[in-house]
């Protein structure tokens, strides 16, 4: 089942925070965490497991709460090269270790 | 690495006409994964192979599609007859390891448009 991304599109500028919610009505495994560019493919960006881990990369991070079934990304002073989509993918627990795939979230960053 | 490879970037065709997608995975990677993309409905997985053996090909639409890995170096989707709403981008992607969650990298790309 596809996982709840929310909102469906943020539009900042330059230098401000977002967070990008993901939710799962399954007990989960992981959370994957992709970002998409216009006219290009989704690149990966990090992978977070169960038991409440948090992870970063650069000014982006994110959190997982197992028991919510949640992740969250928190991208920090954005910078215009943040813009794009955002996909977050759930792999159930007991499942088949693929992740599904939620609608996306806009991210538009202005100067 | 040169990443996964897709062909065509773009393929415009009739419908009714058959359409080959092709992808070359990254070297050493054990799984690969077709995937539609559409507005309407994001990013779909279609079907996966671990080790060029079809595990899931639940997301398959139709009988009119159908997928194949004669070898671990390549793979086909091809869509016979093709039909208007199959138009969309089809990514391919591999993994290390589909078993474990691995982390999978998206070729660019093949946008399709049947008139």
């Amino acid at each position: 089942q596809q996982p709840v991304q929310s909102p469906q599109a943020v539009i900042l500028r330059e230098g401000e925070d977002a967070v990008i919610n993901c939710s799962s009505s399954k007990a989960l495994y992981s959370v994957h965490w992709y970002r998409q560019k216009h006219g290009e493919a989704p690149v990966f960006l990090m992978i977070l497991l169960k038991g409440g881990e948090q992870k970063g990369h650069e000014k982006i991070s994110a959190s997982f709460n197992e028991k919510k079934q949640q992740s969250s990304l928190y991208l920090t002073a954005s910078q215009l090269s943040y813009s794009g989509t955002y996909f977050c993918g759930t792999v159930p627990s007991g499942g088949s270790y693929i992740p599904t795939f939620g609608r996306g979230t806009s991210l538009i960053v202005h100067p | 690495d040169a990443g996964v490879i897709q062909s065509p970037r773009h393929e415009v065709t009739e419908m009714g006409q058959e359409v080959t997608l092709r992808c070359k995975p990254i070297s050493g990677h054990n799984s690969l994964f077709w995937y539609r993309q559409t507005m309407m409905r994001g990013l779909e997985l279609l079907i996966y192979f671990n080790n060029n053996v079809p595990i899931d090909d639940s997301g398959m639409p139709e009988d009119r599609f159908s997928a194949k890995m004669p070898n671990a170096s390549f793979s086909t989707l091809k869509i016979q007859p093709s039909e208007p709403r199959d138009s969309a981008v089809y990514f391919c992607a591999s993994s290390l390891a589909a078993i474990s969650g691995d982390t999978q990298y998206f070729g660019p790309g093949t946008r399709l448009t049947v008139l």
